[in-house]
């Protein structure tokens, strides 16, 4: 039972260039949730997303950023023209369903941005 | 009001001591409150969560202790390993809306042997 799946693991992008990053949630799971994680700080919220919707994308930048979750395939997170200031490890997490009593969010391993 | 306060930002201790992690919150809503572990490298993996209608909540060495008049809740690792030693990050969510969660800004924990 694969757990969430991220690629690429590292990705190096020069600055203008477009980073594109995958996530292919658990099994049976329709929810996904990306976060961005600084250097030495905690995870913080991008975006929410169900099967061929975005839920909530209050914790995305206005510019740049993009998020999808096709009815087939992977999660993609699009960052277009990156700057530095974007290299960061981004988080996939899926989540089974919304009722109370099972709000767990099971994380990917992660893809680490690196802007030259 | 989303904040998560997590305090020590790091914490050192000895093998077979208790690591003690806390964390406050200011928006009421939140109703749902994990803990993650993460090593170097990894994605955050959930360790033990817990909702305001219980004081206390205990998974083999792990304790989590809630105090909703204080807005409080803290982690008590007991008879701490080396194997412990990761970064610990506190969550808070709302089971209303889009359920995303609210980091901390995490511990580094490290365990002497």
């Amino acid at each position: 039972n694969a757990g969430v799946m991220q690629n690429p693991r590292h990705l190096v992008r020069r600055r203008g260039q477009e980073a594109r990053l995958r996530c292919s949630p658990m099994k049976g799971h329709s929810h996904v949730y990306w976060y961005r994680q600084l250097p030495e700080e905690g995870l913080k919220f991008m975006v929410y997303l169900q099967k061929e919707n975005i839920i909530d994308e209050s914790g995305m930048p206005k510019e740049r950023f993009s998020a999808e979750f096709p009815k087939e395939g992977p999660s993609i997170l699009r960052i277009q023209q990156v700057v530095r200031g974007d290299s960061a490890a981004y988080f996939c997490a899926s989540s089974p369903y919304r009722v109370r009593g099972d709000n767990e969010q099971f994380f990917g391993p992660g893809t680490r941005l690196t802007v030259l | 009001q989303q904040q998560v306060k997590q305090s020590p930002q790091s914490l050192i201790v000895q093998k077979g001591g208790i690591s003690i992690i806390n964390c406050a919150y200011e928006n009421t809503a939140f109703d749902y409150f994990p803990w993650y572990q993460q090593f170097p490298g990894k994605g955050p993996a959930l360790l033990i969560a817990i909702r305001p209608d219980v004081s206390e909540k205990k998974e083999g060495r792990f304790t989590i202790s809630f105090n909703k008049s204080a807005k409080q809740f803290s982690l008590h690792i007991m008879d701490s390993q080396p194997g412990d030693s990761a970064t610990y990050f506190c969550a808070a969510s709302n089971d209303q809306g889009a359920q995303k969660l609210v980091f901390g800004q995490g511990t580094r924990l490290t365990i002497n042997p």
